[in-house]
């Protein structure tokens, strides 16, 4: 039972480039999150999913956008990467009034 | 739009000492509360959660909270610390009408043997 999987898992870009996270979760759950972590901030909301063909905007959306075509996948997309967005990416889902089960984060890069 | 603060960046206790994390929130209607661990280089574990009903809850590893609405608190607690309880501690909060899950800054938990 692999739970929430996201790839890659490490990604050094250069600003400008442009990149693709993905997040897959095999517990057919209808909700899907992205948060951002950074020293001192926590963990703070990009975008969301309540399910599949939907996305909403969270605390830090700027810089990003996301999809979610299958209700198994949310993808992050960043167009033209920037050093602000140097950070530790995290994908989480979870069932209708139940607690978020997190992927192992994706380590990114920008310089 | 909720909020949470956890007011404590880093918390020491003493092995074998109770430990007690802070929490307190905001939110325009009724809240869910949860509380996560992380350990190093690892992703968030779910400890812990609030929905209704009684207001000390219980979680794994022998963790629970206290629910308390008058004081908008949910303050993680053990009754003896373990020095493998040392992690970063996130508290957590949803408001019963929104999808949006919002955590706090994180509480760095050292227990000293």
């Amino acid at each position: 039972n692999a739970g929430v999987t996201q790839t890659p898992k490490f990604r050094v870009l250069k600003t400008g480039q442009s990149m693709t996270l993905l997040c897959a979760q095999d517990m057919n759950h209808e909700y899907m999150y992205w948060y951002r972590q950074d020293p001192g901030m926590g963990l703070r909301l990009i975008h969301y999913s309540v399910g599949e063909g939907t996305t909403a905007k969270g605390e830090v959306p700027d810089g990003y956008n996301v999809s979610r075509l299958k209700k198994q996948n949310f993808l992050l997309g960043l167009e033209s990467a920037a050093p602000s967005q140097t950070s530790v990416y995290f994908c989480a889902s979870r069932y209708y009034g139940g607690e978020l089960f997190f992927g192992e984060g994706s380590r990114l890069t920008v310089l | 739009a909720q909020s949470v603060a956890q007011p404590e960046d880093q918390v020491n206790v003493a092995e074998g000492n109770p430990l007690t994390v802070k929490c307190t929130y905001s939110v325009s209607g009724n809240p869910y509360l949860f509380w996560y661990v992380q350990y190093p280089n690892r992703g968030l574990q779910f400890l812990l959660k609030y929905i209704t009903g009684d207001n000390l809850v219980k979680g794994s590893y022998g963790f629970e909270a206290e629910f308390n609405k008058s004081q908008t608190s949910f303050h993680l607690k053990k009754p003896s610390a373990l020095v493998s309880d040392s992690a970063l501690y996130f508290c957590a909060v949803r408001d019963i009408r929104d999808d949006k899950i919002i955590f706090g800054k994180g509480t760095r938990l050292h227990i000293l043997p």
